[in-house]
Formats: C-alpha cells, sequence, structure tokens
C-alpha cells in the first residue's frame, strides 16, 4: 500500500529546461516536504508546506519552487536545471509539525538527471 | 541545531546482532533522538526514535546513555535486507518544520 507516491522515479531534462516533479500521499497529512540528495550525501531539505502554508529553508535556490493545490498532491518545479541539479529528489509527510515525536513518511525519489 | 556523530561504515555478519553507536554530545534537554535508514536505492525510513528511556519496536532497540550524550541503535538479527545507510538524527521540538537534519550515517553491510 503505497502511502507517499513520486512519479517518475527517474526523468530526464534538459540543461535550462523548465522540470516538475510530483508527490501524492494517502495518508491525509498536513505536512509535505521535499528533500534533494545529491550522489553520495545526505538529504538535505529544500522546503516544507504546512497546510498551505509554504516555507522555504534559507538556502534553497531560487531556481527551486513548489505548489501543493490540495493536501494529497505537491509539486516541486525547477525553473531552470543545472548539471549541479543532477540529484535524488524526495517527498516526504509527517501528520502535524515536529514536537519533536513526529515521523517523517519518504517516498521513493525521483532520480533527476540533467543532460 | 546539535549534531550526531556516526562511523562512516560497520560490518555485520548475518544472523547476529549489530550495534550502531551514535555520539551526540551537545544535545539539549528536549532533543529526540530518531533513527532513519536509508536501503539502496530508497526514501529513508523510519526506524525507531525516544528522549530518555530505552526503546523497543519491531524493527529495533534503541539504548540511551544516562547522560543522553550517546545512544545504541541494535538489530538483534541482522538480515542481508538490513543492509543501509542507518541516520542518527536530533530532532528539537521547538523547531518550526520539524526537519530532519541528515548527518552523514552509517553504512552497514551484512555478510551473509
Amino acid at each position: 500500500d503505497a502511502m507517499v507516491i513520486q512519479n517518475p522515479r527517474y526523468q530526464v531534462t534538459q540543461f535550462g529546461k523548465p522540470v516538475t516533479l510530483s508527490c501524492s500521499q494517502t495518508l491525509n497529512h498536513n505536512v509535505m516536504y521535499w528533500y534533494q540528495q545529491k550522489s553520495s550525501q545526505a538529504p538535505k531539505l529544500l522546503f516544507h508546506y504546512y497546510d498551505k502554508d509554504f516555507n522555504n529553508e534559507a538556502d534553497t535556490p531560487d531556481n527551486f519552487q513548489s505548489r501543493r493545490p490540495n493536501t494529497s498532491f505537491c509539486f516541486l518545479d525547477i525553473r531552470s536545471p543545472g548539471l549541479g541539479d543532477a540529484a535524488m529528489y524526495l517527498c516526504a509527510t509527517s501528520r502535524d509539525l515536529g514536537q519533536g515525536r513526529e515521523t517523517q513518511y519518504f517516498g521513493p525519489g525521483t532520480r533527476l538527471l540533467v543532460l | 541545531d546539535a549534531k550526531t556523530t556516526q562511523p562512516n561504515s560497520m560490518e555485520s555478519n548475518e544472523e547476529e546482532p549489530v550495534h550502531l553507536p551514535c555520539n551526540h554530545s551537545t544535545i539539549s534537554g528536549t532533543d529526540y533522538i530518531h533513527w532513519y535508514r536509508q536501503l539502496p536505492s530508497q526514501g529513508p525510513e523510519y526506524v525507531i526514535h525516544g528522549l530518555t528511556s530505552n526503546v523497543n519496536n519491531r524493527m529495533a532497540s534503541l539504548a540511551i546513555a544516562e547522560d543522553r550524550k550517546s545512544s545504541t541503535l541494535i538489530l538483534h538479527r541482522a538480515t542481508l535486507r538490513d543492509a543501509a545507510v542507518y541516520y542518527c538524527i536530533l530532532r528539537d521540538p521547538y523547531n518550526q518544520g520539524g526537519k530532519l537534519i541528515f548527518g552523514q550515517g552509517t553504512e552497514l553491510s551484512v555478510k551473509p
């Protein structure tokens, strides 16, 4: 039973060509997160939504944006992908904002290749 | 944010217990200790968390030192499917967004 679904699993785009990655959840969680994980590195948070409230991490490049049209779906838009944006993009959800105890549920990730 | 230190890699034999250490000497009194693992080509997966007392669940046990400056994730019988990168993460309940700050983790390999 998939709970956090990411499509596609692999995405190839061209340098500078906008690309959108999708995430959906069946958990009805309030919070959705996007993480970037480059090769041999740990995941790094880009931003998150608490319901419709968007929270950007201070060091997330402007090139990355997100949309959450409803509770179930969240999109990651990369306006002009560069070679350095090739990475695994992970979507995660949690029932609520962190009170220390909250568990995050991750999708399988979308691996982005930029040519 | 309080940081954690883990060995880069560890090896284990199948069906033997594995003890994965984590040092967090700057932990605050309200930080929760979380463990996630990431199997190859998959997203991270929650394993266990605790605050002060030792914790058990179906996946693992978490042993927390009395001074909370270190903890150990215990896999009671390692299987080949447990080969993954294990992340020890401190979570601050007052940190808006509940973000997980991943360190480099410990890459666990399991030999048959």
